[in-house]
Protein backbone atom coordinates (compact mmCIF):
# COMPACT_ATOMS: atom_id res chain seq x y z
CA UNK A 1 0.00 0.00 0.00
CA UNK A 2 1.20 3.51 -0.85
CA UNK A 3 1.98 5.64 1.84
CA UNK A 4 1.24 9.33 2.40
CA UNK A 5 2.49 11.62 -0.28
CA UNK A 6 3.06 15.12 -0.39
CA UNK A 7 3.76 17.91 -3.35
CA UNK A 8 5.65 19.40 -3.92
CA UNK A 9 8.67 18.20 -1.76
CA UNK A 10 10.51 21.64 -2.48
CA UNK A 11 8.68 25.71 -2.80
CA UNK A 12 10.42 28.87 -2.87
CA UNK A 13 8.35 31.51 -2.17
CA UNK A 14 8.80 35.76 -1.40
CA UNK A 15 6.80 37.14 0.55
CA UNK A 16 3.75 38.30 0.09
CA UNK A 17 2.73 35.44 -2.05
CA UNK A 18 0.55 32.64 -1.08
CA UNK A 19 0.85 28.41 -1.42
CA UNK A 20 -1.04 25.55 -1.99
CA UNK A 21 1.03 22.35 -0.99
CA UNK A 22 -1.32 18.61 -1.50
CA UNK A 23 -1.34 15.55 0.67
CA UNK A 24 -2.54 12.24 -0.45
CA UNK A 25 -3.44 9.88 2.41
CA UNK A 26 -2.87 6.48 2.55
CA UNK A 27 -5.53 4.49 0.72
CA UNK A 28 -8.52 4.07 2.96
CA UNK A 29 -7.63 6.93 5.81
CA UNK A 30 -9.96 9.35 6.16
CA UNK A 31 -8.35 11.54 8.68
CA UNK A 32 -5.47 14.13 7.26
CA UNK A 33 -3.62 16.16 9.93
CA UNK A 34 -1.26 19.08 9.39
CA UNK A 35 1.73 19.87 11.02
CA UNK A 36 4.50 22.51 10.36
CA UNK A 37 8.05 22.03 11.72
CA UNK A 38 10.78 24.54 12.45
CA UNK A 39 14.10 24.97 14.68
CA UNK A 40 12.38 27.51 16.74
CA UNK A 41 8.86 26.00 18.00
CA UNK A 42 9.30 22.25 16.98
CA UNK A 43 6.21 20.52 15.47
CA UNK A 44 3.22 22.33 15.93
CA UNK A 45 -0.31 21.45 14.97
CA UNK A 46 -1.90 22.92 12.21
CA UNK A 47 -5.48 21.50 11.92
CA UNK A 48 -7.26 18.15 10.52
CA UNK A 49 -9.84 17.23 8.41
CA UNK A 50 -11.77 14.22 8.53
CA UNK A 51 -14.56 13.00 5.72
CA UNK A 52 -13.95 17.31 4.37
CA UNK A 53 -14.76 19.04 7.56
CA UNK A 54 -12.12 20.81 9.94
CA UNK A 55 -12.44 19.06 13.56
CA UNK A 56 -9.38 21.04 15.17
CA UNK A 57 -7.47 23.94 14.69
CA UNK A 58 -4.37 24.51 16.11
CA UNK A 59 -2.88 28.45 17.05
CA UNK A 60 -1.80 29.64 13.46
CA UNK A 61 -3.24 32.65 12.22
CA UNK A 62 -6.26 32.77 9.16
CA UNK A 63 -3.71 33.05 6.60
CA UNK A 64 -3.19 29.37 7.70
CA UNK A 65 -5.92 27.16 5.74
CA UNK A 66 -7.07 23.66 3.98
CA UNK A 67 -9.41 21.87 3.08
CA UNK A 68 -10.32 18.41 1.96
CA UNK A 69 -11.79 16.85 -1.28
CA UNK A 70 -14.36 13.73 -1.26
CA UNK A 71 -11.52 11.54 -1.96
CA UNK A 72 -9.75 12.33 1.25
CA UNK A 73 -7.03 14.80 -0.55
CA UNK A 74 -6.11 17.60 1.41
CA UNK A 75 -4.86 21.01 0.61
CA UNK A 76 -3.59 23.69 3.00
CA UNK A 77 -2.93 27.36 1.64
CA UNK A 78 -0.92 29.77 3.22
CA UNK A 79 -1.94 33.34 1.80
CA UNK A 80 0.35 36.54 2.40
CA UNK A 81 3.45 34.90 3.21
CA UNK A 82 5.84 35.97 5.78
CA UNK A 83 9.34 34.84 6.48
CA UNK A 84 8.78 32.79 9.48
CA UNK A 85 6.25 30.73 7.91
CA UNK A 86 9.43 28.96 6.76
CA UNK A 87 8.95 25.67 7.83
CA UNK A 88 8.95 21.73 6.74
CA UNK A 89 4.74 21.14 6.20
CA UNK A 90 4.30 17.64 7.40
CA UNK A 91 0.72 15.84 6.47
CA UNK A 92 -0.18 12.48 8.35
CA UNK A 93 -3.13 10.12 7.83
CA UNK A 94 -4.78 7.80 9.87
CA UNK A 95 -8.26 5.71 9.50
CA UNK A 96 -10.54 7.70 11.27
CA UNK A 97 -8.27 10.52 13.45
CA UNK A 98 -9.43 8.50 16.51
CA UNK A 99 -6.70 8.39 19.38
CA UNK A 100 -6.26 4.89 19.28
CA UNK A 101 -4.93 5.36 15.61
CA UNK A 102 -1.46 5.67 14.48
CA UNK A 103 -0.68 8.49 12.06
CA UNK A 104 1.62 7.95 9.32
CA UNK A 105 3.42 10.55 7.58
CA UNK A 106 4.44 11.66 4.70
CA UNK A 107 8.08 13.14 3.63
CA UNK A 108 6.85 17.02 3.94
CA UNK A 109 7.21 19.89 1.56
CA UNK A 110 10.00 22.49 2.78
CA UNK A 111 8.86 25.96 2.44
CA UNK A 112 11.26 28.85 2.05
CA UNK A 113 10.28 32.46 1.67
CA UNK A 114 12.69 34.95 1.23
CA UNK B 1 -1.46 22.21 30.84
CA UNK B 2 -0.94 18.97 28.35
CA UNK B 3 2.70 19.00 27.57
CA UNK B 4 5.26 16.29 26.24
CA UNK B 5 9.28 17.18 27.81
CA UNK B 6 12.05 15.34 25.83
CA UNK B 7 15.02 16.34 28.67
CA UNK B 8 18.02 16.03 26.29
CA UNK B 9 18.21 18.05 23.04
CA UNK B 10 21.29 16.39 22.11
CA UNK B 11 22.81 12.98 23.01
CA UNK B 12 25.80 11.90 21.43
CA UNK B 13 27.04 7.66 21.99
CA UNK B 14 29.62 5.22 20.50
CA UNK B 15 28.62 2.84 18.08
CA UNK B 16 27.53 -0.23 19.89
CA UNK B 17 26.51 1.49 23.02
CA UNK B 18 23.86 1.47 24.40
CA UNK B 19 21.13 4.36 24.26
CA UNK B 20 18.39 5.67 26.34
CA UNK B 21 16.47 8.56 25.08
CA UNK B 22 13.95 10.44 27.92
CA UNK B 23 10.17 11.80 27.27
CA UNK B 24 8.10 12.91 29.98
CA UNK B 25 4.54 13.68 29.67
CA UNK B 26 2.39 15.71 31.92
CA UNK B 27 -1.65 14.89 31.95
CA UNK B 28 -4.04 14.09 34.24
CA UNK B 29 -4.38 10.39 32.69
CA UNK B 30 -2.21 7.98 30.93
CA UNK B 31 -2.05 9.06 26.88
CA UNK B 32 -1.42 7.24 23.99
CA UNK B 33 2.50 7.69 23.38
CA UNK B 34 4.29 7.43 20.33
CA UNK B 35 7.76 7.39 18.69
CA UNK B 36 9.13 8.90 15.99
CA UNK B 37 12.12 8.90 13.80
CA UNK B 38 13.41 11.53 11.56
CA UNK B 39 16.35 11.50 9.14
CA UNK B 40 17.79 14.72 7.48
CA UNK B 41 15.24 15.87 5.05
CA UNK B 42 12.31 13.07 5.97
CA UNK B 43 9.47 13.08 7.64
CA UNK B 44 8.62 10.75 10.60
CA UNK B 45 8.83 7.23 10.26
CA UNK B 46 7.05 5.66 13.63
CA UNK B 47 9.33 3.23 15.66
CA UNK B 48 6.83 2.41 18.65
CA UNK B 49 3.40 2.92 20.34
CA UNK B 50 1.89 2.52 23.57
CA UNK B 51 -1.83 1.98 23.71
CA UNK B 52 -2.16 -0.27 26.57
CA UNK B 53 -1.32 -3.22 28.34
CA UNK B 54 2.17 -4.50 28.63
CA UNK B 55 4.22 -2.01 29.69
CA UNK B 56 7.55 -2.89 27.49
CA UNK B 57 6.82 -2.62 24.27
CA UNK B 58 9.66 -3.33 21.37
CA UNK B 59 9.42 -1.46 18.23
CA UNK B 60 11.18 -1.30 14.84
CA UNK B 61 15.28 -1.07 14.29
CA UNK B 62 15.48 -3.16 17.59
CA UNK B 63 14.24 -0.63 19.46
CA UNK B 64 12.07 -0.47 22.84
CA UNK B 65 10.20 1.39 24.99
CA UNK B 66 8.92 0.91 28.75
CA UNK B 67 6.13 3.38 30.00
CA UNK B 68 5.82 4.52 33.85
CA UNK B 69 2.63 5.08 35.03
CA UNK B 70 4.32 6.33 38.08
CA UNK B 71 7.07 8.55 36.74
CA UNK B 72 4.80 9.70 33.20
CA UNK B 73 7.49 8.83 31.43
CA UNK B 74 7.77 6.73 27.92
CA UNK B 75 11.38 6.22 27.64
CA UNK B 76 13.08 4.73 24.17
CA UNK B 77 16.08 2.56 24.49
CA UNK B 78 18.51 0.48 22.45
CA UNK B 79 20.50 -1.87 24.15
CA UNK B 80 23.47 -1.53 20.91
CA UNK B 81 23.47 1.61 18.80
CA UNK B 82 24.54 1.40 15.10
CA UNK B 83 25.91 4.29 12.61
CA UNK B 84 22.80 4.55 10.81
CA UNK B 85 20.46 5.16 13.91
CA UNK B 86 21.99 8.90 13.84
CA UNK B 87 18.54 10.99 13.09
CA UNK B 88 16.45 13.11 15.20
CA UNK B 89 13.87 11.00 17.65
CA UNK B 90 10.63 12.26 18.87
CA UNK B 91 8.40 11.47 21.61
CA UNK B 92 4.54 12.48 20.99
CA UNK B 93 1.31 11.85 23.01
CA UNK B 94 -2.42 11.60 22.14
CA UNK B 95 -4.85 12.00 24.43
CA UNK B 96 -7.20 9.81 25.29
CA UNK B 97 -10.97 10.56 24.79
CA UNK B 98 -10.20 12.66 22.08
CA UNK B 99 -11.19 12.55 18.44
CA UNK B 100 -9.53 15.01 16.64
CA UNK B 101 -6.30 13.11 15.82
CA UNK B 102 -4.18 15.70 17.15
CA UNK B 103 -0.20 15.07 17.85
CA UNK B 104 1.29 16.55 20.70
CA UNK B 105 5.67 16.41 20.33
CA UNK B 106 8.35 16.71 22.33
CA UNK B 107 10.74 19.22 20.86
CA UNK B 108 13.00 16.41 19.70
CA UNK B 109 16.36 14.72 20.62
CA UNK B 110 19.52 14.35 18.11
CA UNK B 111 21.32 11.63 17.94
CA UNK B 112 24.64 11.35 17.21
CA UNK B 113 26.44 8.49 16.58
CA UNK B 114 30.41 8.07 16.77
CA UNK B 115 32.01 5.27 14.72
Amino acid sequence: KAGVTQTPRYLIKTRGQQVTLSCSPISGHRSVSWYQQTPGQGLQFLFEYFSETQRNKGNFPGRFSGRQFSNSRSEMNVSTLELGDSALYLCASSLRGTSQETQYFGPGTRLLVL
Amino acid sequence: AQSVTQPDIHITVSEGASLELRCNYSYGATPYLFWYVQSPGQGLQLLLKYFSGDTLVQGIKGFEAEFKRSQSSFNLRKPSVHWSDAAEYFCAVLFRGSTLGRLYFGRGTQLTVWP
